[in-house]
């Protein structure tokens, strides 16, 4: 079964860049994951599909600021230019057998 | 615009029953396969289960805390999917989400959720 480990929490200055991490379990590095952002009170908000080579595929309005990016077992998600906005929760997920959905314990990210 | 809108959530007492509604709209229901997502209080996310769209058979597959004490249904000539939940547990008290999986196991737009709370 495929875990998803994500960093509890994480912080950056505003206008400054974040890189966070969401990590494969071992056996599973070829695996495609999502990457979601939660703001305080909110439902969900898709963000991206990260592929292992590192391509991806933004959601419906997703801005530039974001991207991802891939190494071996780790997925990365990028904000730049941090905005007062993007403080939030982000969480990475995947499926396993029978599509079952897998989510990371998510990064809380605080913008200074 | 995709609109997902939950409803039905509440207090209730360990053991009881609870019937949670989401009513989509701005895609084609029919076409969707739908799925509910929890957060306890403070806590991640945690997949529920999903119903499949009829055209894909229209099965539902379950996580292992909840199987055989929730049901998922739809109803698409409402656009509505259905989460039954019985023998309630104090551990079930979360916010509750349902999502649409435009591809098959991506959760991609989502409601704004109901709260269950089970206490006695």
């Amino acid at each position: 079964q495929v875990v998803l480990t994500q960093s509890p929490s994480a912080s950056a200055s505003l206008g400054a860049s974040v890189k966070l991490t969401c990590t494969l379990s071992s056996g599973h590095s070829s695996y495609v994951i999502a990457w979601l952002q939660q703001r305080p009170e909110m439902g969900p908000r898709h963000l991206m599909r990260l592929n292992s080579d590192g391509s991806h595929n933004k959601g419906d309005g997703i801005p530039d600021r974001f991207s991802g990016s891939s190494s071996g077992a780790e997925r990365y998600l990028t904000i730049s230019s941090l905005q007062s906005e993007d403080e939030a929760d982000y969480y990475c997920q995947t499926w396993g057998p029978g599509i079952r959905v897998i989510f990371g314990g998510g990064t809380k990210l605080t913008v200074l | 615009e995709v609109q997902l809108v939950e409803s039905g959530g509440g207090l209730v007492k360990p053991g009881g029953s609870l019937r949670l509604s989401c009513a989509g709209s701005g895609f084609t229901f029919t076409n969707a396969w739908m799925s509910w997502v929890r957060q306890a209080p403070g806590k991640g996310l945690e997949w529920v289960g999903r119903i499949k769209s009829k055209s894909d058979g229209g099965t539902t597959d379950y996580a292992a805390p909840v199987k055989d004490r929730f049901t998922i249904s739809r109803d698409d000539s409402e656009n509505t999917v259905f989460l039954q939940m019985n023998s309630l547990k104090t551990e079930d008290t979360a916010v509750y989400y349902c999502a649409t999986e435009t591809r098959a196991g991506w959760p991609d737009y989502w409601g704004q959720g109901t709260l269950v709370a089970v206490s006695s």
